[in-house]
């Protein structure tokens, strides 16, 4: 079965550093959606793509997050500076539609660690 | 604001035995779906269930159902004949049509054997 490709799997960086994450979503999802969860809590929505174009990026910390999706396939997500907050699992998932009954299918996951 | 609101942090069952995770949600709109997810340790978050708000069935896959309340904006999920692999973090979520999906806060499931 297709799966969405994330990496790395983990990543330990000091404060102030860059970090930088990949996702590779199942082949034709047109959606792909960046989440953070913190420990003990759910995910929550950074940002979310449609093809190339960013729709819904209310949440993501401008300031020091960007994400990109320069072909409307694989996606970026980078931190700069990173914070000792922004320590947290970050989920891509990516989905046939963006309608609200396409169901989201995700990745394993970047445990970030910043120290 | 969209809330989902799992009381429950923690819950156990003897394998083999049935049990029920909680959720309720607010939402003013009328169409909309829920969704349970599971999240096994170390492992990627899967769809277990979902239903759509219209629909008066309760949806059933498996050992797995809910118990959806609309009235009373409930959306329970039971499992029946819990296997060793059903330990996990299980998130209630739900989206509308116009809104991102919503995750609740989750609730860690433990298998007894």
């Amino acid at each position: 079965e297709a799966e969405v490709a994330q990496s790395p799997r983990y990543k330990i960086t000091e404060k102030s550093q860059a970090v930088a994450f990949w996702c590779d979503p199942i082949s034709g999802h047109a959606t792909l959606y960046w989440y953070r969860q913190i420990l003990g809590q759910g995910p929550e929505l950074l940002v979310q793509f449609q093809d190339e174009s960013v729709v819904d990026d209310s949440q993501l910390p401008k300031d020091r997050f960007s994400a990109e999706r320069l072909k409307g396939v694989d996606s970026t997500l980078k931190i700069q500076p990173a914070e000792l907050g922004d320590s947290a699992m970050y989920l891509c998932a990516s989905s046939l539609f963006s309608s609200y009954n396409s169901p989201l299918h995700f990745g394993n996951g970047t445990r970030l660690t910043v120290t | 604001a969209q809330t989902v609101t799992q009381s429950q942090p923690e819950m156990s069952v003897q394998e083999a035995e049935t049990v029920t995770l909680s959720c309720t949600y607010d939402t003013s709109e009328s169409d909309y779906y829920l969704f349970w997810y599971k999240q096994p340790p170390s492992r990627q978050m899967i769809l277990v269930i979902r239903q759509e708000a219209y629909k008066q069935q309760n949806a059933t896959e498996n050992r797995f159902s809910v118990n959806f309340q609309k009235a009373a904006k409930s959306f329970s999920l039971k499992i029946s004949d819990s296997q060793l692999g059903d330990a996990a973090m299980y998130f209630c979520a739900y989206r509308t049509l116009n809104e991102k999906l919503t995750f609740g806060t989750g609730t860690r499931l433990t298998i007894i054997p």
